[in-house]
């Protein structure tokens, strides 16, 4: 079983579009993430979501959209999009709260825009 | 702010060589101390952690790291390589945000096992 993942995959569009990536985790996790991972490889994170609430926003342009509609998903929905938004990007979840628990990442859905 | 290093962007051993991939760590306060490590076009996988006590940590794949708080360091080693272990590894260090924990990554190092 899969413990968390994405969809798609593989998204290639041309600027200007919208586009949504899909995360699931079937963890129980209370807490879910997306990081953004660039060509260089550099992983940071952009938001943060614990019981569907958002509680770090990595100053991401508006244009990013999270939403969670339960524990367990996270979508990220992204508008306008822009040739600097060719990355991958990847969802993970963990328990939250000051605990130290480790984080779970999904594949990644790799985003090429044209 | 919280913060790892990791100077090499790249090590090169011959398989059943041991190795280390350094990291260095900056943090006020107590660190709490990851490696991940990612395989190519895959997610990271959690490999170990610090928080507390034994300086020497034992994780996944064979892999450990030494804990030093004077050098500021969280090392990662194994003492005999695999083809299999080249891949990217990750050190992160626990961030407070908003009251919840995250996590600040180092800028990767690309493990390369020679056969």
């Amino acid at each position: 079983d899969t413990a968390v993942s994405q969809t798609p995959k593989y998204l290639v569009t041309q600027m200007g579009n919208d586009k949504s990536i899909k995360c699931e985790q079937n963890l129980g996790h209370d807490t879910m993430y997306w990081y953004k991972q660039d060509s260089k490889k550099f992983l940071k994170i952009m938001f943060s979501y614990n019981n569907k609430e958002l509680i770090i926003n990595e100053t991401v342009p508006n244009r990013f959209s999270p939403k969670s509609p339960d524990k367990a998903h996270l979508n990220l929905h992204i508008n306008s999009l822009e040739l600097g938004d060719s990355a991958v990007y990847f969802c993970a979840s963990s328990q939250g709260g000051l605990v130290i628990y480790e984080q779970y990442f999904g594949p990644g859905t790799r985003l090429t825009v044209t | 702010a919280q913060s790892v290093a990791q100077p090499e962007d790249q090590v090169n051993v011959a398989e059943g060589n041991p190795l280390t991939v350094k990291c260095t760590y900056s943090v006020s306060g107590n660190p709490y101390l990851f490696w991940y490590v990612q395989y190519p076009n895959r997610g990271l996988q959690f490999l170990l952690k610090y928080i507390t006590g034994d300086n020497l940590v034992k994780g996944s794949y064979g892999f450990e790291a030494e804990f030093n708080k004077s050098q500021t360091s969280f090392h990662l080693k194994k003492p005999s390589a695999l083809v299999s272990d080249s891949a990217l590894y990750f050190c992160a260090v626990r961030t407070e945000n908003s009251g919840y924990s995250t996590l600040t990554f180092g800028k990767g190092t690309m493990l390369l096992v020679s056969p």
